[in-house]
């Protein structure tokens, strides 16, 4: 089974960089996404990570370390829209594109 | 642009009905997805296809059934409602194959049972 851990809720200022941890144990893994979800809004598609190390988007990075079973979710120049709830999922091998959802952490970014 | 919709943004229906969740995408995909999710909780799977009249059960399938007769619809039946199935709904779509392939996520339906 999937066991997926991030935290309920982070705050962090305008401008600044804020870091969203997620831990997971699996018995297969093939791949970690990160979504964002704003407030009674779907959520969408932010990252991907399969091997090891750093990926860059923007004002977004997620990395990715396998033996640890440990992402992060990576935020720069935060601005007030990045205020949502950020969902980290992990996809099983063999699981056809499923994935397991932790719980998600809401982040609000305060001026 | 890649599109998934959900018949009812917001829903209202009295315990023992029987009540029907559609989703349709418009992106040619193989799987479709039904989720919900309840605060604290997540996105919890309910249920999920992989090809046309294919079905399998996701992590809490109890309660729910589904229907996929054509490629882009997926249908959510809840046979006779209860107030616990009060939640949001998330339909999502993905390509079949692995890899850098995200799943695509409807706007939700809000149901309340009353």
């Amino acid at each position: 089974g999937q066991n997926i851990d991030q935290p309920t809720e982070m705050t962090a200022t305008e401008g600044a960089i804020v870091q969203i941890n997620c831990t997971y144990q699996t018995s297969g893994f093939n791949g970690l996404f990160w979504y964002q979800q704003h407030a009674g809004e779907a959520p969408t598609f932010l990252s991907y990570n399969v091997l090891d190390g750093l990926e860059e988007k923007g004002r977004f990075s997620s990395f990715l370390s396998r033996s640890k079973g440990y992402s992060y979710l990576l935020l720069k120049e935060l601005q007030m829209k990045d205020s949502a709830s950020y969902l980290c999922a992990v996809r099983p091998h063999g699981g056809g594109n499923k994935l397991t959802f932790g719980t998600g952490t809401q982040l609000k970014v305060e001026l | 642009d890649v599109k998934v919709t959900q018949s009812s943004r917001y829903l209202v229906k009295r315990t023992g009905e029987k009540v029907f969740l559609e989703c349709v995408q418009d992106m040619d995909h193989e799987n479709m997805f039904w989720y919900r999710q309840d605060p604290g909780l997540g996105l919890r799977l309910i249920y999920f296809s992989y090809d046309v009249k294919m079905k399998e059960k996701g992590d809490i399938p109890e309660g729910y059934s589904v229907s996929r007769e054509k490629k882009e619809r997926f249908s959510l039946i809840l046979e006779s409602a209860s107030t616990n199935q009060t939640s949001m709904y998330l339909c999502a779509s993905s390509l079949r194959r692995e890899g850098y392939n995200e799943q695509f996520f409807g706007p939700g339906t809000r149901l309340t049972v009353l």
